[in-house]
């Protein structure tokens, strides 16, 4: 089984200011890992994904994740925010030969101008 | 090309009626999942579809709630004697095949609210 900790549930950030938010995860099996976002009345979108090789998974809207097993977490970073990602974004862990997604609770992204 | 389409986008229902929830999946997508997001949670993992072979039903939370998908298309999921528990977003997903490399396209949601 997997399970998959966001422990900042709302973090506020100036604009054009860095972000990190944070996803620890918990398997028994190797995983492969997700970020997700959700727009205000939109459905989930994908971000990045880490399946295998390089750590550092570079996704859209300059958006990346870096890998860290021996800490089982795969941090979402972006070097400046914008208005526009204002959102929710979900970790999620998807563990080897298990075709459910075990996603976190959340973290509300909110930019201030 | 379309997306995942969800029917219908708000269902507001009184306890102890029954709900069906329909999915649209992206066409030629054999994998069809049901999610479901409680306000202030995560999404909780209901049902996987994958081609002929038998769904994995082991996220349903009751014998109330149940799914069938007709095919590779469409899909409904049913929940009987609607609890005030069962208000959430509903969420359905698809995916090319199954495998974890697959990503899964999400559609907006049926927003559930039993008063």
């Amino acid at each position: 089984a997997q399970s998959v900790t966001q422990l900042d549930s709302q973090v506020p950030v100036f604009e054009e200011a860095p972000v990190e938010l944070r996803c620890n995860y918990s398997s028994s099996v190797s995983v492969y890992l997700f970020w997700y976002v959700q727009y205000p009345n939109q459905g989930l979108q994908l971000l990045l994904k880490y399946l295998s090789g390089s750590t550092l998974v570079k996704g859209i809207n300059g958006f990346e994740a870096e890998f860290n097993k021996s800490q089982t977490s795969f941090h979402l970073r972006k070097p400046s925010v914008h208005i526009s990602d204002t959102a929710e974004y979900f970790c999620a862990v998807r563990g080897f030969g298990n075709e459910k997604l075990t996603f976190g609770t959340g973290t509300r992204l909110t930019i201030i101008p | 090309g379309a997306g995942v389409s969800q029917s219908p986008s708000n269902k507001v229902t009184e306890k102890g009626k029954d709900v069906e929830l329909r999915c649209d999946p992206i066409s030629g997508h054999t994998a069809l999942y049901w999610y479901r997001q409680r306000l202030g949670q995560g999404l909780e993992f209901l049902i996987y579809f994958q081609g002929n072979s038998a769904p994995d039903k082991s996220g349903l939370p009751s014998d109330r709630f149940s799914a069938e998908r007709t095919g590779e298309s469409v899909s409904t999921l049913t929940i009987q004697r609607t609890q005030q528990e069962d208000s959430a977003v509903y969420l359905c997903a698809s995916s090319p095949t199954s495998g974890g490399i697959n990503e899964q396209y999400f559609g907006p949601g049926t927003r559930l609210t039993v008063t």
